[in-house]
Formats: structure tokens, sequence, C-alpha cells
């Protein structure tokens, strides 16, 4: 069974301060992705990264970087300089190799206080 | 590239009542899913089809809801007889398959069902 824990409901920073959204993962596949979402307001989710789980590097992208350990089964994203756009409700979600069966956290909100 | 597009975006209904979501995937995208997220979780897969083969429906209430995609292309949902608990975000996503197994998904803007 695969199961994503986002154990942070909700976040709120000023406009911007550094914010680190946690995900932390279960399961017994060996190989597996790990996704972040993006739910603005307006409802749509937006894909921002993918991960297999063969690659631990970390990632950045503009302010954006993800930090994933599988030592720890955890795939956290933080935001640097946080802005007011990025407020949003954070999905963190995995899905098995090979097959298209996602599972979602249930996510949290950042909201960015100007 | 045009997104994925669903209609109707608001829905109010009273329980018992039957009600359909209609989607049409971005072109050329394969796969096809339907998601429902209620208020404060996280999207839940209920059906994913494949051109216009279900890959799977385990996680769909198959006594009240029901789904085709019978030219593998658009497809509609339909929830008869509607419930409280049905009251949801209804989500649609496809994606490609020439991406791999575990391409990113390209979401519409969802069905918001109030049931009353």
């Amino acid at each position: 069974a695969q199961k994503v824990t986002q154990a942070q409901t909700e976040i709120s920073v000023v406009e911007k301060e550094d914010v680190t959204l946690d995900c932390v993962y279960e399961t017994r596949d060996t190989t597996y992705y790990l996704f972040w979402y993006k739910q603005p307001p307006s409802g749509e989710l937006v894909f921002l990264i993918r991960r297999n789980s063969f690659d631990e590097q970390n990632e950045i992208s503009g302010r954006y970087s993800w930090n994933f350990q599988k030592s720890t089964s955890s795939f956290n994203f933080t935001i640097t300089a946080s802005q007011v756009v990025d407020s949003a409700v954070y999905f963190c979600a995995l899905a098995p190799g090979g097959y298209q069966k996602v599972t979602f956290g249930t996510g949290t909100k950042l909201q960015v206080i100007p | 590239e045009a997104g994925v597009a669903q209609s109707p975006r608001y829905k109010i209904i009273e329980k018992r009542q039957s009600v359909a979501f209609w989607c049409n995937p971005i072109s050329g995208h394969a796969t096809l899913y339907w998601y429902q997220q209620i208020l404060g979780q996280g999207p839940k897969l209920l059906i994913q089809f494949q051109n216009n083969g279900v890959v799977d429906d385990s996680q769909l209430p198959k006594d009240r809801f029901s789904a085709e995609r019978l030219k593998g292309v658009d497809s509609t949902l339909k929830i008869q007889p509607a419930k409280l608990e049905d009251s949801a975000v209804y989500l649609c996503a496809s994606s490609p398959l020439r991406g791999g197994a575990n391409s990113p998904l390209h979401f519409g803007n969802g069905t918001r069902l109030t049931v009353t």
C-alpha cells in the first residue's frame, strides 16, 4: 500500500521568507515516482516536479528546490524568497513505477502575506 | 496546446438526483483520469482509462458512479443517485502515453458538485 503524509495542514509566511513543505511517503515498491503539484485558488492542479526513486540528486528551479532523501522517505519542497503568487495548496504525490496510479497527500495550504 | 476542458464548472443538485460531468482531454493524450477531491483532502482516483479501455476503477463506487470514454477521446462521469457525501470537486486529468508510465498529469479546472 502507498501512503503520502503531509503533516503541515496550513503554513503562513511573510513575503520574502523561505518556507519548506514536508512530504513523507511509504511504499514497498523499489521503483517509484514522486511528484509535487500546486493548486492555486482557481482549482487547477499544476505539475511542478517529478522524481524517480533512483535519482536522489536535489533539484533547483528558480526559487523552488526539492530535497529527496530515500533514507528518511522524504521529498521536501522549499520556496526561497516567497511571493504572494506562491499562495496555494501544494500536494505531494507518489506513483509506483510502470503504472500511473498516483496517490496524493492531503496537501499543505501556503499563505504568503504581503 | 489547449488544456483539459471540463464542464460544467459548478453544479448543485438534491440528493437522489442524477448528474453528469464531461471532460475533453488534451489532444493526443491516451490516458484519462477522473479524480474526486473532497474539501480539505487530496484528490482520490476514481477511474483511469487508457484510450477507451478501463485500467483501474477499484475506487469507483460502482453502485452509483459510472464513467465512459467511448471513442477514446472525451469522457463522461455520471452519478445516479447522488448522496450528500458526493459533494466534492471532480477533476479530470490526462497524460500522454509517450511520456512513460509516470508522465505528469494535466488537470482541468474541475466541476464543483454540491449535493443538498
